[in-house]
């Protein structure tokens, strides 16, 4: 079946770095991508929908300036947390999709900023 | 604007006792419905989905869930849960198939021996 790798699975960083988060669809094309975080003991939030070769649309109250999301070809997407401070650190999910395809999860990132 | 209530945040249950997670949504078009399983730091992995046809759908691992339009439901179900099925299910909405993916609060499934 369809697989969207997601690496890292887990990242600590100190506060002011950024960290970059990638998706890999391996055995189909992923035409979108979305971005999701869930913080603990909560529901997964849509941060952004991005389609390849075009900007991504963020959701109300996500700051596109800190959150980069990057698609530039059918199997990879990345999302590069700038600057991160300690209120970044959540739970991020990416989720791939494409016609006959439906959502195919990734496995998560652990982002802890310190 | 979609939106998804699922109605427990924490569901005990015996093993080998059925169990029923519910879930409401609210959507002004078309609903295409699911139920997702996380484990501890894992990504979602898809139980079941309703799309369209029989309100009836089988997923795996034993799971069922019947969509009620009239009541706007698409509760999950199963007869007899096992220690394994411990995790947290989040049901899902989207007005489309392949658009976002709107999620519940989630429901935490503890199955106690």
């Amino acid at each position: 079946g369809a697989v969207v790798s997601q690496h890292p699975s887990w990242v600590i960083c100190k506060s002011g770095t950024s960290v970059k988060i990638e998706c890999r669809s391996l055995d189909f094309q992923a035409t979108t991508m979305f971005w999701y975080r869930q913080f603990p003991k909560q529901s997964l939030m849509l941060m952004a929908t991005s389609n390849e070769g075009s900007k991504a649309t963020y959701e109300q109250g996500v700051e596109k300036d800190k959150f980069l999301i990057n698609h530039a070809s059918l199997t990879l997407s990345t999302l590069t947390v700038t600057s991160a401070h300690p209120e970044d650190s959540s739970f991020y999910i990416c989720s791939g999709t494409a016609t006959n395809y439906g959502y195919t999860f990734g496995s998560g990132t652990r982002l802890t900023v310190v | 604007a979609q939106s998804v209530t699922q109605l427990d945040s924490q569901v005990p249950v015996f093993e080998e006792a059925p169990v029923e997670l519910r879930c409401n949504y609210s959507s002004s078009v078309s609903v295409y419905l699911f139920w997702y399983v996380q484990y501890p730091n894992q990504g979602l992995q898809l139980l079941l989905k309703y799309l369209s046809g029989s309100t009836l759908v089988k997923g795996i691992n034993g799971f069922e869930a019947e969509f009620n339009k009239s009541q706007t439901s698409f509760h999950l179900r199963k007869p007899s849960v096992h220690i394994s099925d411990t995790a947290e299910y989040f049901c899902a909405v989207s007005n489309e198939y392949g658009n976002k993916l709107v999620f519940g609060a989630g429901t935490i499934l503890r199955v106690k021996s």
